[in-house]
This record gives C-alpha cells, structure tokens and sequence, in this order.
C-alpha cells in the first residue's frame, strides 16, 4: 500500500517566520494532494488541495507538487500564532477516489 | 454551513463493555468514514460507507463494525471494547472531494 511520509515532526517558527513543510509519497499514480490543519480538541480541516506540478498559492499558504520526485510541500509565510496546529499531508490513491492516505503529521509551533 | 457532528464527545468504558460511536451530517451526503487517531500515527481508516447499507471495510477494521441506516446517521460499535482500542475516534463526511470532520470523541476503555 502507498505510504506517505510527512518531515519534519514538529517544527518551531517565530513569529513572522516562513514554515516549510515536506511530505514524500510512494505511488506515482496518486492523484490529489490535500494539506489538512487540526487544531487541539479538533478534528482535522481541510487547508488546500494540488492536483498539477508546480506551485498553488492560497493567501499565506503556498503548495508545491513535484510529481516525478514524489514529493508535496506546503509553505506558510509570515506565521502567525493562530498557525500553530498539526499539519496532514494526505494523498488520494491512484486506484480510489473515494480514499485517502495520511501521513503521520508535523506539529507546528509558532513562537511569539 | 457543512456540519458534522459527533456524540459523545468523551466516554470511558470498561474492558469488554459494547460502545456506540454516533456520527451524524446535515447535507445527506453519501459518503462517509470513520477513522481513529493515535499519537505519531496520523489517522487510520476504520470504515468507510458509499450510501445506506454500502460500507467497506477500511485498514483497521478488525474489533469494529459499522451501521448506516440513514444518509445522514453513520454509526461506529465496538463489540466488547478493549484497552487498545482507546483513541479518539473522528468521523468525516465528503460531499465531493474535501472531506469535513466532526469534532471527534475520546474513548478511553479501562
């Protein structure tokens, strides 16, 4: 079954700060790549979705597919406290539209 | 606005005890899941239900079984619940390609 991996585990930014966060899957038949935030005593929420290589910029949020080097990012600019969540990457599957596979998450903080 | 919502938000049971998990969505949407969150391994899919009576079983599947007699009501029971199936238990609803979480409930069987 395809795997998807999200690096780092958690990660520290100040505030204003620029938040990288990577995200590796294994089949390249997937289709759809989500970014989901889940705030503490939430449930997860979708942020943005990327279907083509390249960049999609979402006001503070830009995400970057590269296909061929199986890889996903998200990048959060000018960070604010708020941003402090942990963030899922997970990808639709190339045999089902109806699944998706996560990964196991980035903890983000962001430092006043 | 989507809407899904869980009940209870937190329950403790003890070891062996029946446990029934409620989800229910506003906007009949056909498709929806359940899955469980654990510390450093993200969400697993428990199941997931395509419409009334169509459900599949997800990755995780082995101590649980799912009901769905309604669009809107999606339920989760654990048949004689046990320690490892602590978690937090979420359900999702998808109207098209996003999928909308409830707000989750913490099961703790002692």
């Amino acid at each position: 079954q395809q795997k998807v991996q999200q690096s780092p585990e958690s990660l520290i930014v100040p505030e204003g700060g620029m938040a990288s966060l990577n995200c590796t899957f294994s089949d390249r038949n997937s289709q759809y790549f989500w970014w989901y935030r889940q705030h503490s005593g939430e449930g997860p929420k979708a942020l943005m979705s990327i279907f083509s290589n390249g960049d999609k910029k979402e006001g503070r949020f830009t995400a970057h597919l590269n296909k061929a080097s199986l890889h996903v990012s998200l990048h959060i600019k000018d960070s604010q406290p708020s941003d402090s969540a942990l963030y899922f990457c997970a990808v639709t599957p190339g045999d089902s539209n109806y699944q998706l596979i996560w990964g196991s998450g980035t903890k983000l903080i962001i430092k006043p | 606005d989507m809407k899904v919502t869980q009940m209870p938000r937190y329950l403790i049971k003890r070891m062996g005890e029946n446990v029934l998990l409620e989800c229910g969505q506003d906007m009949s949407h056909e498709t929806m899941y359940w899955y469980r969150q654990d510390p450093g391994l993200g969400l697993q899919l428990i199941y997931i239900s395509y419409d009334v009576d169509s459900n599949s079983e997800g990755d995780i599947p082995k101590g649980y079984r799912v009901s769905r007699k309604k669009r809107e009501h999606f339920s989760l029971i654990l048949d004689s619940a046990k320690t490892n199936q602590t978690s937090v238990y979420f359900c999702a609803s998808r109207p098209q390609w996003e999928q909308y979480f409830g707000p989750g409930t913490r099961l703790t069987v002692l």
